[in-house]
């Protein structure tokens, strides 16, 4: 199975502020993927990656870009952080057809 | 656009009580489903990978069904706990749809002494 482990469980930005979140897997695994989770709106796909800097938009991108430079680590990053991206961020990983794995969360207010 | 629905949205049950959670979607052109407990503040955990071969999995006390052609899936839990509280999600992987899935809004379960 995939471990997936993110690097802050809370974090607390200013509005204006360039934020990374870090995501990374223990396995050699091609796809991951990062998701926002908001109240009435389920889970939305940010972006994915399938393979080493390769990556692909998802559902709302905007505001939002990655970096995959590793195989293991993805990486979330807010350019100029907004109050309505004020959110629980979930990375994913898996590998060909088996389950998605997620980490535990990344809980980030902005304020 | 595939569309998944989970109803009910809350469901509250007693110890030891069997129970089904449902899962529909709009689009029978499915890979797979997956379903998935989250708990409060944390990340989802994952249940139970359907292949769109497959009519069933189980896991324990936990068996989950497809059947493509109604669009409908359902997440049987035998002799509740407590411990399975939590919210239930069920997420659809599309034919041709590459990597991404479609999920559901869940289902919050209590299960009450």
């Amino acid at each position: 199975d995939v471990k997936v482990t993110q690097s802050s469980r809370y974090l607390v930005k200013r509005t204006g502020e360039k934020v990374f979140l870090e995501c990374v897997q223990d396995m050699d695994h091609e796809n991951m993927f990062w998701y926002r989770q908001d109240p009435g709106l389920g889970l939305r796909l940010i972006y994915f990656s399938y393979d080493v800097k390769m990556k692909e938009k998802g559902d709302i991108p905007e505001g939002y870009s990655v970096s995959r430079e590793k195989k293991e680590r993805f990486s979330l990053i807010l350019e100029s952080a907004s109050t309505n991206q004020t959110s629980m961020y979930l990375c994913a990983g898996r590998t060909g057809n088996s389950p998605l794995h997620f980490g535990n969360g990344t809980r980030l207010t902005v304020t | 656009k595939q569309e998944v629905t989970q109803i009910p949205a809350a469901l509250s049950v007693p110890e030891g009580e069997n129970l089904v959670l449902n899962c529909s979607f709009t689009d029978s052109a499915i890979y797979n489903l997956q379903w998935f407990r989250q708990d409060p503040g944390k990340g989802l955990t994952s249940l139970l990978l359907i292949q769109s071969s497959q009519r069933e999995q189980t896991s324990g006390r936990l068996n989950a069904s497809l059947d493509k052609s109604s669009g409908r899936s359902t997440l049987y839990i035998a002799a509740s706990q407590p411990g399975d509280s939590a919210t239930y999600l069920c997420a659809v992987r599309r034919t041709g749809g590459g990597n991404k899935l479609t999920f559901g809004t869940g289902t919050q379960l209590k299960v009450e002494l």
